[in-house]
């Protein structure tokens, strides 16, 4: 167990709609980044959050959007949803140490 | 902009022999070097990493990984493979400016055979 947590664990949902995904870091872990590993694209970086400010961007589309919160949870928002969006979402955290760690991932499938 | 490589897509080896997943890096300056391992319907899990001092490296689980500088190569060895070490396996590296970020290779699908 990483000590990074992400709900839900699976969701289903239709194109055109919009989802959240939640993710909770380690305990004293200040940056959240988020992943999404599909089968064409593999693992690519979205977007790092460092006590509650965007750090970077990455492979991020427009119509996805991220915040941390005070208690430095963070949720992925992803809206007007295709098929090509189905993947796994993981998010990561780290401290001061060099490693991130992974939570468990959401598998996000869009029909 | 920093990258990695993993040349083979699946390394199949039998449970007892030596197992190496092979990893080259791209990066401008020194790199930070890690390998996290995916078991189905799993997260990533961490294995090793290099920062800096020797170049061989010891992670979890056994495996052990090789910096090479002058090869700008970071393989991940485990001197005998169990069946249990089937997974997929990442290499990574990770951008030492602002952000942080890390950037996987493709992964390497690993099959230990009894």
């Amino acid at each position: 167990d990483s000590g990074v947590t992400q709900t839900p664990k699976h969701l289903i949902t239709a194109t055109g709609q919009r989802v959240t995904l939640r993710c909770s870091p380690r305990s004293g872990d200040l940056s959240v980044y988020w992943y999404q590993q599909s089968l064409d694209q593999g693992l690519q970086f979205l977007i790092q959050y460092y006590n509650g400010e965007e750090r970077a961007k990455g492979n991020i589309l427009e119509r996805f959007s991220a915040q941390q919160f005070p208690d430095l949870h963070s949720e992925l928002n992803l809206s007007s949803l295709e098929l090509g969006d189905s993947a796994l979402y993981f998010c990561a955290s780290n401290g001061s140490h060099y490693e991130q760690y992974f939570g468990p991932g959401t598998r996000l499938t869009v029909t | 902009a920093q990258s990695v490589a993993q040349p083979e897509d699946q390394v199949n080896v039998a449970e007892g022999n030596p197992l190496t997943v092979k990893c080259t890096y791209s990066v401008s300056g020194n790199p930070y070097l890690f390998w996290y391992v995916q078991y189905p319907n799993r997260g990533l899990q961490f294995l090793l990493k290099y920062i800096t001092g020797d170049n061989l490296v010891k992670g979890s689980y056994g495996f052990e990984a090789e910096f090479n500088k002058s090869q700008t190569s970071f393989h991940l060895k485990k001197p005998s493979a169990l069946v249990s070490d089937s997974a997929l396996y990442f290499c990574a590296v990770r951008d030492n400016s602002n952000d942080y970020k890390l950037s996987f290779g493709a992964g390497t699908t690993v099959t230990v055979r009894a």
